[in-house]
């Protein structure tokens, strides 16, 4: 069990650039969420997935932001035209749902985005 | 709405010294409970969580929790903090959703400890 790993770590982009952030899940989970945090604050729910199909997004969500997860695997998480307001943390979690039974949620190391 | 209030920011105590974070949670039904912590560059590692049964759970590093449903509160505590415990602490509520037993969480906006050796 490798953990939920991210990709790139850390992300310096110029205003008005796409960015592309990948999330590997721990393999047998079916759930996988995208997160954000910015400085001092809690992590706050963008959207998440249940296998391949997008159940739920944020309205922190904007037009601007498109995750996917296409085969049920990985995910990616894409911002198109960033904006100064989009430099955070992004992190990715992932668990395990059997029939109802959803266990806790195992997080990744995050990705630091960082818009000049 | 579910919503979680971590009252205290920045908390410091001498290594050696009792612990207690407080966390204040707003959900209508039986709360899926979590507290996570998170070190500098490193994601989020669950310490504990509560979804029924005993009030007071344990978790790992030597820390344990208490689920007061009447004061809508999971405070965390440590009998004896050591020097590595100095992170954020972050404190969670997961919803329901779609049929199933654990949704999105809701966070805090996390206690930053301080340990003074």
């Amino acid at each position: 069990d490798t953990g939920v790993s991210q990709n790139p770590r850390h992300k310096i982009t110029k205003r008005g650039q796409n960015v592309t952030f990948r999330c590997d899940p721990i393999s047998e989970h079916n759930r996988l969420y995208w997160y954000r945090q910015t400085l001092g604050q809690g992590p706050e729910f963008l959207t998440y997935f249940q296998n391949e199909a997008q159940l739920e997004k944020s309205r922190l969500l904007s037009d601007r932001f498109s995750a996917e997860r296409p085969k049920g695997s990985f995910s990616t998480l894409e911002i198109q035209r960033t904006e100064q307001g989009d430099s955070a943390m992004y992190l990715c979690a992932s668990s395990l749902k059997i029939y109802r039974d959803n266990n806790e949620q195992y997080f990744g190391p995050g990705t630091r985005l960082t818009v000049t | 709405a579910q919503s979680v209030t971590q009252p205290d920011i920045h908390i410091t105590v001498s290594e050696g010294a009792s612990l207690e974070l407080r966390c204040n949670y707003s959900y209508g039904a039986t709360p899926y409970l979590f507290w996570y912590v998170q070190s500098p560059g490193q994601g989020l590692q669950l310490l504990l969580k509560y979804f029924s049964g005993d009030t007071l759970v344990q978790g790992i590093k030597g820390f344990e929790a208490e689920f007061k449903r009447s004061q809508s509160s999971f405070n965390l505590r440590k009998p004896s903090v050591h020097w590595s415990d100095a992170a954020e602490y972050f404190c969670a509520v997961a919803s329901a959703d779609r049929g199933s037993t654990l949704g999105r969480l809701y966070f805090g906006r996390g206690t930053q400890l301080t340990v003074w050796p």
